[in-house]
């Protein structure tokens, strides 16, 4: 098993839906989450963190995570085309018995929102 | 410019040949972290600096990388006898703690010929 799984896509919503997009992990130590956003040819960009289950909400991104399930997820409200990107969830899982960790990324989601 | 800065963006290069890249994190980040990303996959661990120590790296990194960090601020990371799997996009980020996530820099592409 992979240690950050991220749902297979291509995933494409008409401008205007919500994206969804699902994330689960098997580390049961992981602290921290992440979603980063990757235009094509450019590096990741940190758009939403979350470290306690539940909702978090940022403009029209809202992250959700559900720690007993080992599950973390991103929902995109009002689609725009700008939206078009690859998603990459990103969980850091401690080194060892350290205090410290990394971050592993899951494969990426790639979203297509089309007009 | 107080972002993570990466050197070359681009490097082509003929299989055999030594590569060395350079990353100038955020000044005030004490943790600095190589990855590697290739087409269709999320970004993989390679390495990891706190200050100038380097406190892990990756089963993924062969002999032939070898990264530094002197005096715990820019960092680079060669790549020896470069073969053609070795193409890809080589990205370092930078952060206080991988709590609150990581800056990353434009990376640098590799193309190994």
């Amino acid at each position: 098993q992979k240690e950050v799984e991220q749902n297979s896509g291509p995933l494409s919503v008409p401008e205007g839906a919500i994206a969804s997009l699902n994330c689960t992990y098997s580390d049961r130590g992981s602290q921290s989450f992440f979603w980063y956003r990757q235009y094509s040819g450019k590096s990741p960009e940190l758009i939403m963190f979350i470290y306690s289950n539940g909702d978090k909400e940022d403009g029209r991104f809202t992250a959700q995570l559900n720690k007993a399930s080992q599950y973390v997820s991103l929902l995109i409200r009002d689609s725009q085309p700008s939206d078009s990107a690859t998603y990459l969830c990103a969980v850091n899982i401690p080194i060892g018995g350290t205090s410290y960790g990394k971050l592993t990324f899951g494969q990426g989601t790639i979203l297509t929102v089309h007009p | 410019d107080t972002g993570v800065s990466q050197d070359p963006r681009h490097k082509i290069t003929k299989r055999g040949q030594n590569v060395t890249f350079r990353c100038d994190p955020i000044s005030e980040h004490n943790r600095l972290y190589w990855y590697r990303q290739t087409l269709g996959q999320g970004p993989e661990f390679l390495t990891y600096f706190q200050n100038e120590a380097q406190l892990e790296k990756s089963r993924l990194l062969s002999d032939r990388f070898s990264a530094e960090r002197p005096k715990g601020s820019f960092s680079t990371l060669e790549i020896q006898r470069t073969e053609q799997g070795d193409s890809a996009m080589y990205l370092c980020a930078s952060s206080f703690s991988a709590n609150y996530g990581y800056t990353f820099g434009s990376g640098t592409r590799l193309t190994v010929v």
